[in-house]
């Protein structure tokens, strides 16, 4: 079965300092993988995504993650945090062999980032 | 903005009342969404539309009444329901590029509170 994990309920950083936030999955096939953020009171926005090809990929904001296929993870990291950076963080994974153009999600239960200045 | 609005952002219902949550979306996308967000728990779907069709319900209580007029809206029909139902609805919105993962743009979301 499909499942993603997010192992930190929280993750606290200092401004300026490097994050770290760690996701873990397990598919059967080949994984697409995701990172969305949530800020206060908004929905999730689009922050970056592993199809296929480099196993470092960027996205917005600054962030990227890296994929690692033989510890099945994809961490979200960040060289420098920023204080506007606080906000909810979730992974998410799909399988690239499922049947139909709209494929569902797997959905982590999400990691709460707080940067303190 | 991300292109997908949802009315009302917040929302007080009795247990014996009828109402809707709507969403459009502005982005030209094939399929749409309706997720449920409750703390400490994994995003649930609840419901897919791809090109006006319903193409997924995860047995999902029948208070919970979808509709999808044509591409650009959703709407969540709600009646009798139950405490339990409070939570955050999303509605996200795709557009299906085979190899390209199909990014979801989310809405901010309903605050639904039942009384």
């Amino acid at each position: 079965a499909q499942s993603v994990a997010q192992p930190e309920d929280q993750v606290n950083v200092a401004e300026g300092n490097p994050l770290t936030v760690k996701c873990t999955y397990s598919v059967s096939g080949n994984p697409y993988l995701f990172w969305y953020v949530q800020y206060p009171n908004r929905g999730l926005q689009f922050l970056l995504k592993y199809i296929t090809g480099d196993n470092l990929v960027k996205g917005s904001y600054g962030f990227e993650a890296e994929f690692n296929k033989s510890q099945t993870s994809f961490h979200l990291k960040k060289p420098s945090a920023l204080v506007s950076d606080s906000a909810l963080y979730f992974c998410a994974v799909r399988e690239d062999s499922s049947a139909g153009n709209n494929r569902k999600l797997i959905w982590g239960l999400g990691t709460s980032l707080a940067v303190n200045p | 903005e991300t292109g997908v609005t949802q009315t009302p952002r917040h929302l007080v219902m009795g247990m014996t009342n009828k109402k809707s949550l709507k969403c459009e979306q502005h982005l030209g996308h094939n399929a749409m969404y309706w997720y449920k967000q409750s703390a400490k728990k994994p995003l649930e779907l609840m419901f897919v539309y791809s090109l006006e069709e319903r193409v997924e319900n995860n047995s999902v209580p029948s208070r919970f009444s979808p509709e999808c007029p044509n591409s650009s809206h959703l709407f969540l029909h709600l009646h009798t329901l139950q405490p339990e139902d409070s939570a955050l609805y999303l509605c996200a919105s795709s557009q299906s590029v085979p190899g390209q993962g199909n990014i979801q743009y989310f809405g901010a979301g309903t605050r639904l509170s039942v009384l």
